[in-house]
């Protein structure tokens, strides 16, 4: 099993370009996560999804999209990117387990936007 | 919105010392992980804890919940260079989410 995986590792924008990040997981999980990773901000949640086809918004969700067409896959969309998104990118999965809630990390996404 | 706190941010130390991180909130948990980072590379998961009280130990790491269940704490006992990274805890509040601290940043000098 890959676990989960992120695509790509490195990228670079420039302000105004688009992009979509995107994440799969192989465990079959139905809960998917969007994090940013800011030096000494930790992780901050910026969209999740419960299910195939449903997401929803956590903390910092302003200039980005997300969709969840199948379960295994979530991908996280920059419309037009700001130097304010230069951030690593966390994508996580989880089970339907209500007791331990224990999420899967990817690798990390590193954007820069100039 | 539920705030986790860690301390300290950051801790050097020599190989050998033992040491222990916090984690708190003023609210209570449902369940807390502590998860694991190094440099490029995601969180990986260290330990849950759910019960009020529990202590859970992995190798020379010993990880405690509190009573009250609103704090935690990560004790490692001997620390080696291999200890080194970024230490972080999570706390599900009793929704779909964790809510992350900031990590404390921990290196361990040979």
């Amino acid at each position: 099993n890959a676990g989960v995986t992120q695509t790509p590792k490195f990228r670079v924008l420039k302000t105004g370009q688009s992009m979509t990040l995107l994440c799969a997981q192989d465990m079959n999980h139905e809960y998917m996560y969007w994090y940013r990773q800011d030096p000494g901000m930790g992780l901050r949640l910026i969209h999740y999804s419960v299910g195939e086809g449903t997401t929803a918004k956590g903390e910092v969700p302003d200039g980005y999209n997300v969709s969840r067409l199948k379960k295994q896959n979530f991908l996280l969309g920059l419309e037009s990117a700001a130097p304010s998104q230069t951030s690593v990118y966390f994508c996580a999965s989880r089970s339907r387990d209500r007791v331990s809630y224990e999420q899967y990390f990817g690798p990390g996404t590193r954007l820069t936007v100039t | 919105t539920q705030l986790l706190e860690q301390s300290p941010q950051f801790l050097s130390i020599q190989e050998g010392e033992n040491l222990t991180v916090y984690c708190n909130s003023s609210s209570v948990f449902s369940s807390l992980q502590w998860y694991r980072q190094e440099p490029g590379e995601g969180p990986v998961l260290l330990v849950t804890v759910v019960t009020g009280g529990e202590v859970k130990k992995l190798k020379r790491l010993t990880f405690q919940f509190g009573d009250a269940r609103k704090d935690s704490s990560l004790h490692i006992t001997a620390a080696q260079p291999g200890d080194t990274g970024l230490y972080l805890c999570g706390a599900n509040f009793g929704n779909e989410k964790l809510t992350f601290g900031t990590g404390t940043r921990l290196t361990i000098i040979p």
